[in-house]
């Protein structure tokens, strides 16, 4: 069975300083995993994936995310936080024969000036 | 543009209604799923199709259902047997449903009942 751990519910950062949202995963297979971002009221957009290439990923706006099997980890970071990047954040598992996504509860990201 | 629509963006209902919440993709994709999301929580899945005329239930289909009788469209009817209903629901679609493709999202609906 898979499941997604997000370790921290609420991540306040002053605009301009590093982000890092932390997440680990279980899986019972190789998994795909994943980042989104959604803004209030708003569907979710893809920020990045890891689908068993490269283990440092880079996505859209900045943002990165390291696989790091032997930790099951999947840790999403950005060097300088902008006030626009204020969403919650969902790191997402999906493993097995077809689609099916397993989500962490999200991290709400609070940026201030 | 490419991409998922939902409709409507709220939608009021009072108990004991049965409500349809529209998707509809034109993305080509062949998988489409149905997620609820509630405050605090990640999203939970509640159907999903990979191919038109066939759909299968998620975690928690019980007082939901689908149909599939069209590629690019993948409606939701959310009855009166579903105990807690307001939610903000979520659609999205991917190419072929595998483990690697990405889901694209729909902006969302917003159910509340009355």
């Amino acid at each position: 069975a898979q499941s997604v751990t997000q370790l921290d519910s609420h991540v306040s950062v002053s605009e301009g300083t590093p982000v890092l949202l932390r997440c680990n995963y279980s899986s019972s297979y190789s998994p795909s995993l994943f980042w989104y971002v959604q803004h209030p009221n708003k569907g979710l957009q893809l920020l990045l994936k890891y689908t068993s290439a490269a283990t440092l990923v880079k996505g859209i706006n900045g943002f990165e995310a390291e696989f790091k099997k032997s930790e099951t980890s999947f840790h999403l970071t950005k060097p300088s936080a902008h006030m626009s990047d204020a969403a919650e954040y969902f790191c997402v598992v999906s493993d097995g024969s077809w689609g099916k996504l397993q989500f962490g509860a999200g991290t709400q990201v609070v940026v201030t000036p | 543009d490419g991409g998922i629509t939902q409709s409507p963006k709220y939608l009021f209902r009072k108990e004991g209604q049965n409500v349809t919440l529209s998707c509809e993709q034109n993305l080509n994709h062949d998988a489409m799923y149905w997620y609820r999301q509630d405050p605090g929580q990640g999203l939970r899945l509640i159907y999903y199709s990979q191919i038109v005329n066939d759909f299968q239930k998620g975690d928690i289909a019980e007082g939901y259902s689908v149909s599939r009788e069209k590629k690019e469209s993948f409606p939701l009817t959310v009855t009166s047997a579903q105990k807690n209903p307001t939610a903000f629901y979520l659609c999205a679609s991917s190419q072929q449903g595998s483990s690697t493709d990405t889901q694209y999202f729909g902006p969302g609906t917003r159910l509340t009942v009355l």
